[in-house]
């Protein structure tokens, strides 16, 4: 039982390009969440999945899409990195009914 | 709208001595859930406690227990025996979409 995993841990990108974060969860969690968090700052919700082929925005939505093909994996993805977009990248999942999320040990993502 | 404040950016303690962080929050829902997790430098979310706000006792999950004033808004987390293995971020958290506060940095002094 890994729980949450996420892919890659670390990446660094120039402006422009794109990437895909991969989060992947083998506790058959309903609930998954992206988050991002900066220094100074507490963790901000980015989008969130409350079931397989649903999405919804959080707080901080702009320039991040996301999807849920498979009920065990979240994926983020970012079409135009830019700068601002530089952080460490956390995904969690909880299951329905019990409040507690789990993290995955995050990635950090360097925009040049 | 959802607030989670917590006043203390820093906070430091002996060995073995209690520490208590503050974190006071605002919210118009009735049921509600609250949290502290750890962060320590490993950047990995652990859980330190739970509550639930419908529960009038206060949570307690060995060394670590909350003070859980609901009509204040407010919900402490202290921190009994401190060990050298508590230093880290220490976050307050609260319900379903996890309204975080800033964080309190803790240092443990041997």
């Amino acid at each position: 039982n890994a729980g949450v995993t996420q892919t890659p841990k670390f990446r660094v990108l120039k402006t422009g390009q794109s990437m895909t974060l991969l989060c992947a969860q083998d506790m058959n969690h309903e609930y998954m969440y992206w988050y991002r968090q900066d220094p100074g700052m507490g963790l901000r919700l980015i989008h969130y999945s409350v079931g397989e082929g649903t999405t919804a925005k959080g707080e901080v939505p702009d320039g991040y899409n996301v999807s849920r093909l498979k009920k065990q994996n979240f994926l983020l993805g970012l079409e135009s990195a830019a700068p601002s977009q530089t952080s460490v990248y956390f995904c969690a999942s909880r299951p329905t009914g019990l409040e507690t999320q789990y993290f995955g040990p995050g990635t950090r993502l360097l925009v040049l | 709208a959802q607030t989670v404040t917590q006043s203390q950016p820093e906070m430091s303690v002996q060995e073995a001595e209690t520490v208590t962080l503050s974190c006071t929050y605002d919210t118009s829902e009735s049921d509600y859930y609250l949290f502290w997790y750890k962060q320590p430098p490993s950047r990995q979310m652990i859980l330190v406690i739970r509550q639930e706000a419908y529960k009038q006792q206060n949570a307690t999950e060995n060394r670590f227990s909350v003070n859980f004033q609901k009509a204040a808004k407010s919900f402490s987390l202290k921190i009994s025996d401190s060990q050298l293995g508590d230093a880290a971020m220490y976050f307050c958290a609260l319900t379903r979409k996890l309204i975080w506060g800033l964080g309190t940095s803790l240092a443990v002094n041997p």
